[in-house]
């Protein structure tokens, strides 16, 4: 079975600018989360979604968005973006949403903002 | 603030030693899932623990969850260098936020 993807790999971006990371959860999986890691840190919550719905959100601004598709797969949408952006974007899937539950991740999406 | 703190930050050592690495915290969790991580990809997931006081074992590596689930560690033998690498804890404290600790990085020479 395939893993998690994630499109594109790498992206460079300017400030102000707009960008959508899209990401395929594990066949089956039917949760999926966003990270922020900036380089040196641990991974930051941004969203859960779980069948189509936010389940929860992290401490950033209202500039990130995202949203799941009937099939799952998910989209993370930064407008106006800042140089403060520039990090790997990690989407992880699934089975279940909250309590004990086990993330599978992707390779992630490396976003530059110059 | 719920976090989890990660030590040592930064290990380097020789092929063959034994390490252990610590993830702590004020709040309690129900479980906590332990990932290593290689430059340019993914957290890869090595073990979830869910028991206060459990110890899970994956070849040369020993994980345990504190009996008050509010630690754990990670302890490897042998150290090998295909064991290097940024190792990462995390834990879902309530709701559906994840919060991963800093991370140790660790890197073993032949």
């Amino acid at each position: 079975d395939a893993g998690v993807t994630q499109s594109p790999t790498h992206l460079i971006k300017t400030r102000g600018q707009h960008v959508t990371l899209r990401c395929s959860p594990i066949s089956g999986h039917k949760s999926v989360s966003w990270y922020q890691q900036v380089l040196g840190q641990g991974p930051q919550f941004i969203f859960q979604y779980y069948e189509k719905e936010e389940r929860g959100r992290g401490n950033f601004p209202d500039r990130f968005s995202a949203r799941q598709f009937p099939n799952y797969s998910s989209e993370l949408n930064v407008n106006a973006l800042l140089l403060g952006d520039s990090a790997l974007y990690l989407c992880a899937s699934s089975l279940t949403s909250g309590g004990i539950y086990e993330q599978y991740f992707g390779p992630g999406t490396r976003l530059t903002v110059t | 603030t719920q976090l989890l703190e990660q030590s040592p930050q930064f290990l380097s050592i020789q092929e063959g030693e034994n390490l252990t690495v610590y993830c702590n915290s004020s709040s309690v969790f129900s479980s906590l899932q332990w990932y290593r991580q290689e430059p340019g990809e993914g957290p890869v997931l090595l073990v979830t623990v869910v028991t206060g006081g459990e110890v899970k074992k994956l070849k040369r590596l020993t994980f345990q969850f504190g009996d008050a689930r509010k630690d754990s560690s990670l302890h490897i033998t042998a150290a090998q260098p295909g064991d290097t690498g940024l190792y990462l804890c995390a834990g879902t404290p309530g709701g559906f936020k994840t919060i991963f600790g800093a991370g140790t990085r660790l890197f073993v020479k032949a």
